[in-house]
């Protein structure tokens, strides 16, 4: 079965320092999304993206992170100068066109910022 | 989208049916029922949806009640691989980009 892949498994950075993380979303979906889960928290969504450009974001995403799909297989988050608080699990997910459809997720990046 | 409201925990022995139940009093008419998973450090699994009919795959049921203000989700015969964090999510379809709301969901011990 098809699967949303994500590397790496678990990142660490130093804070301040930029960090791009990396997903391979299911080859016939159209739409994709980040998603995060600070440590014994709940799941909180950052941003859609559809035909090369963010159709959804939260209050979350603000001017440090960044999305784009560089080439036709891959999805990234960029995170300009990470923070302390940004230390999470961040997962990708992707959906088929259609409205209903649901969205799968990838097993996700664990972040943590030094 | 409509808030939902599932008990924080469940128990269930293995081999037993859990019938996992979801609030969902203030849903509209064009909102769907989705129920996703999340065993420990493993990102959120599809398990199944619908809007107003019951809806059965190979993970689980769905039953909606008829006013559509509740909903369970029954998987037939837990495993102790079941145990996870099950989420009742409400998810208005106006275009395909609509994010999922997840809130605490229901922690379901599957006991031998």
């Amino acid at each position: 079965e098809p699967e949303v892949t994500q590397t790496p498994s678990h990142q660490v950075t130093q804070m301040g320092q930029e960090v791009i993380l990396r997903c391979v979303p299911i080859s016939n979906h159209l739409y994709f999304y980040w998603y995060r889960q600070i440590l014994g928290q709940k799941v909180e969504f950052l941003v859609s993206f559809y035909n090369n450009e963010i159709s959804e974001k939260s209050e979350i995403f603000d001017d440090q992170f960044s999305v784009e799909r560089p080439d036709g297989s891959n999805f990234t988050l960029k995170i300009r100068s990470t923070k302390l608080e940004d230390s999470a699990m961040y997962f990708c997910a992707s959906s088929e066109g259609a409205p209903n459809q649901p969205q799968h997720f990838g097993d996700g990046t664990r972040l943590s910022i030094l | 989208d409509a808030k939902t409201t599932q008990p924080p925990s469940m128990d269930c022995a293995e081999g037993r049916a859990a019938n996992l139940p979801c609030n969902h009093s203030t849903i509209s008419g064009n909102e769907y029922v989705y129920w996703y998973r999340q065993i420990h450090s493993q990102g959120p699994q599809y398990i199944i949806h619908g809007l107003k009919n019951n809806e059965t795959n190979e993970m689980a049921s769905l039953i909606i009640t008829e006013d559509r203000k509740s909903s369970t989700l029954i998987l037939p015969h837990a495993t102790l691989r079941d145990t996870a964090v099950y989420y009742c999510i409400v998810r208005r379809l106006n275009n395909a980009g609509n994010m999922l709301t997840f809130g605490g969901g229901t922690r379901l011990m599957v006991k031998p």
